[in-house]
């Protein structure tokens, strides 16, 4: 079956580094990919892994391992604007996205 | 580019009625992607087309629900007859030569459907 799972909320202070966890049984791997959705707002584009390792883009960071079926988006010097739900996702086959429940993050001051 | 446009942007409907949502993708973009997004299962895939035509739709919930791409700049998404529990954020996503693994979808601002 199709299993992604997430931490449904978290709390960072601005400044701070938060980790959020990603964990898949999929029937297929074509990649993972980690998206951005503000309230009220469609999902955006942060990273993608398909290799073992870790992506650094700015202030954002994924670490992807296959073997452990897990991956993390890592934020560093969270600002406000941060605050936002955080959708793990697997191409599994063909183009099928699964998406995980998503990751409430709250930033405060 | 405009991006992803869809509509209406929201629609309250009574039970039983049809509803229609729209979506016009990037243009160049030969994938379209049509997702339901709720509180209680999240975003889901309901079916996706490759150049006009249906590739999955292992995803649509029941035979309520239909849709189609006529051409390269439209499709849509019907809903007949409507019920309470298909309200939801619908999205339309759209991505680019996506037999590459890397490309990601890009997505509209979604249709909020309320059927009470």
């Amino acid at each position: 079956g199709q299993n992604i799972d997430q931490p449904t909320e978290m709390t960072a202070t601005e400044g701070a580094i938060v980790q959020i966890n990603c964990t898949y049984q999929t029937s297929g791997f074509n990649g993972l990919f980690w998206y951005q959705q503000h309230a009220g707002e469609a999902p955006t584009f942060l990273s993608y892994n398909v290799l073992d390792g870790l992506e650094e883009k700015g202030r954002f960071s994924s670490f992807l391992s296959r073997s452990k079926g897990y991956s993390y988006l890592l934020l560093k010097e969270l600002q406000m604007k941060d605050s936002a739900s955080y959708l793990c996702a697997v191409k599994d086959y063909g183009q099928n996205f699964v998406f995980g429940p998503g990751t409430r993050l709250s930033v405060l001051p | 580019d405009a991006g992803v446009i869809q509509s209406p942007r929201h629609e309250v409907t009574e039970m039983g009625q049809e509803v229609t949502l729209r979506c016009k993708p990037i243009s160049g973009h030969d994938y379209l992607f049509w997702y339901r997004q709720t509180m209680m299962r999240g975003l889901e895939l309901l079916i996706y087309f490759n150049n006009n035509v249906p590739i999955d739709d292992s995803g649509m919930p029941e035979d309520r629900f239909s849709a189609k791409m006529p051409n390269a700049s439209f499709s849509t998404l019907k809903i007949q007859p409507s019920e309470p529990r298909d309200s939801a954020v619908y999205f339309c996503a759209s991505s680019f030569n996506a037999d590459w693994p890397q490309e990601t979808q890009y997505f509209g601002p979604g249709t909020r459907l309320l059927v009470l």
